[in-house]
């Protein structure tokens, strides 16, 4: 049950899209549709932003997109807004029955 | 609307037991996988354990399993974490949150405020 990879920080100024990624193995999203994401800010709960791999929750803006490549999912924050600076986790269902986290991703807004 | 409150953490020393609860509200418990999720000062989210609706089917994390058990009552519209045998590095921000998914759970919808559980001396 190794964590999925993702990057420690990102950063980008406002208006701009970034991108975070998401390395799982064939164990985890090479398999399942099954990754989402999530956005926390600090002394908060989570919220899920992703799930299914590209499907958005009713209420999280259409900025927020997410894709899938073989063992790597990506999440894409377009129109950078100051609001959107937290911490995302990526998740994904394994062959295990369970479910694992990224390590967590730290976005800036200059 | 859904609510999900945890209770029962506090500071615990190393070796000892401890029972998280998570009220439920504003949905139909017993038609939801309920998991348990942790969070370490300063460290992300690790999941820790889900169990089936009906409480027959618990699957947990390598580091709490054989440790840590997991239980609801569907008739209280409550979910637990016992925890035995704890260790400083199960300190942590403990949320219970709802799962959702066609079969399995594929994203959790509604977190908890969270609980904290300090293991320490």
């Amino acid at each position: 049950q190794s964590a999925l990879t993702q990057p420690a920080s990102v950063s980008g100024s406002p208006g701009q899209s970034i991108t975070i990624s998401c390395t799982g193995t064939s164990s985890d999203i090479g398999t399942y549709n099954y990754v989402s994401w999530y956005q926390q800010h600090p002394g908060k709960a989570p919220n899920v932003m992703i799930y299914e791999v590209s499907n958005r929750p009713s209420g999280v803006s259409n900025r927020f997109s997410g894709s899938k490549s073989g063992n790597t999912a990506s999440l894409t924050i377009s129109g950078l807004q100051t609001e959107d600076e937290a911490d995302y986790y990526c998740s994904s269902y394994t062959t295990s029955s369970t479910l694992v986290f990224g390590g967590g991703t730290k976005l800036t807004v200059l | 609307q859904v609510q999900l409150v945890e209770s029962g953490g506090g500071v615990v020393q190393p070796g000892r037991s401890l029972r998280l609860s998570c009220a439920a509200s504003g949905f139909t418990f017993r038609n939801y996988a309920m998991h348990w999720v942790r969070q370490a000062p300063g460290k992300g989210l690790e999941w820790v354990a889900v169990i089936s609706t009906d409480g027959n089917n618990g699957f947990f994390a390598d580091s709490v399993r054989g440790r840590f058990t997991v239980s609801r009552d569907n008739s209280r519209n409550t979910l637990y974490l016992q925890m035995s045998g704890l260790r400083p590095e199960d300190t942590a921000v403990f949320y219970c949150a709802r799962g959702r998914g066609p079969t399995v759970t594929t994203y959790f919808d509604y977190w908890g405020q969270g609980s904290l559980v300090t293991v320490s001396s």
